[in-house]
């Protein structure tokens, strides 16, 4: 298996601009995190799926960001409009059971917000 | 509400130098503690699970071990390609099955 791919691999844009974020996780798993990571805050959890159902979406910053899985293959995290203050790397993982498995990680989006 | 705390931060060693990372935690019902371990531009990757006090694991030149309050990251004569930073995290009863993170140690290793 090739692992959780993330597109794009870095991400630069202006303040007020909306950017996606996309996430391919492994097959067979039914559980896909979204995780934001800052020296300052380290990883935080976002939201996270089950059998592509939002589960917990407690550690979204705001209304601003929206995630969404259309599907078992496919996941998107939006944030419209961008601030500066949302520049960080984001991660996407994927495990077969929330808790008991392990995560894997895709190597993130690095979102850089002027 | 779980929490995950690693010591130290930080943590400079001579190549060969063997030493422990620490991680404690306050879960309610644990279902599983992680190690990963992080290289700067890429995402963490998996080394270990430990689901029981008293459980151990080894890979190389790490070993990781259980209590009921924490977990021991051992590395045995580490070299300059163990350089990383070392994360754990614990999946609760109580987390509605969040995994947390604690903030990682950043290991050096000197030649």
């Amino acid at each position: 298996d090739a692992g959780v791919i993330q597109s794009p691999r870095h991400e630069v844009t202006e303040m007020g601009q909306e950017v996606t974020l996309r996430c391919k996780p492994i097959s067979g798993h039914d559980y896909l995190f979204w995780y934001r990571q800052t020296m300052m805050r380290g990883l935080e959890l976002l939201i996270y799926f089950n059998n592509n159902v939002p589960i917990d979406d407690s550690g979204m910053p705001e209304d601003r960001f929206s995630a969404k899985m259309p599907n078992a293959s496919f996941s998107t995290l939006k944030i419209q409009p961008s601030e500066p203050r949302d520049s960080a790397v984001y991660f996407c993982a994927s495990s077969f059971s929330a808790g008991y498995s392990p995560l894997h990680f895709g190597n993130g989006t690095r979102l850089t917000v002027t | 509400e779980d929490q995950v705390t690693q010591s130290p931060e930080a943590l400079r060693l001579q190549e060969g130098e063997s030493s422990s990372l620490n991680c404690s935690y306050t879960v309610s019902g644990l279902r599983g503690l992680f190690w990963y371990r992080q290289d700067p531009g890429k995402g963490p990757e998996f080394l270990f699970t430990l689901y029981s006090a008293g459980e151990e694991k080894e890979k190389e030149r790490l070993k990781a071990t259980l209590t009921k309050k924490e977990s021991f990251l051992h590395i045995t004569a580490p070299k300059p390609e163990d350089s990383a930073t070392y994360l754990c995290a614990v999946g609760g009863v109580g987390s509605a099955s969040k995994i947390i993170f604690g903030s990682g140690t950043r290991l050096s290793i000197r030649p």
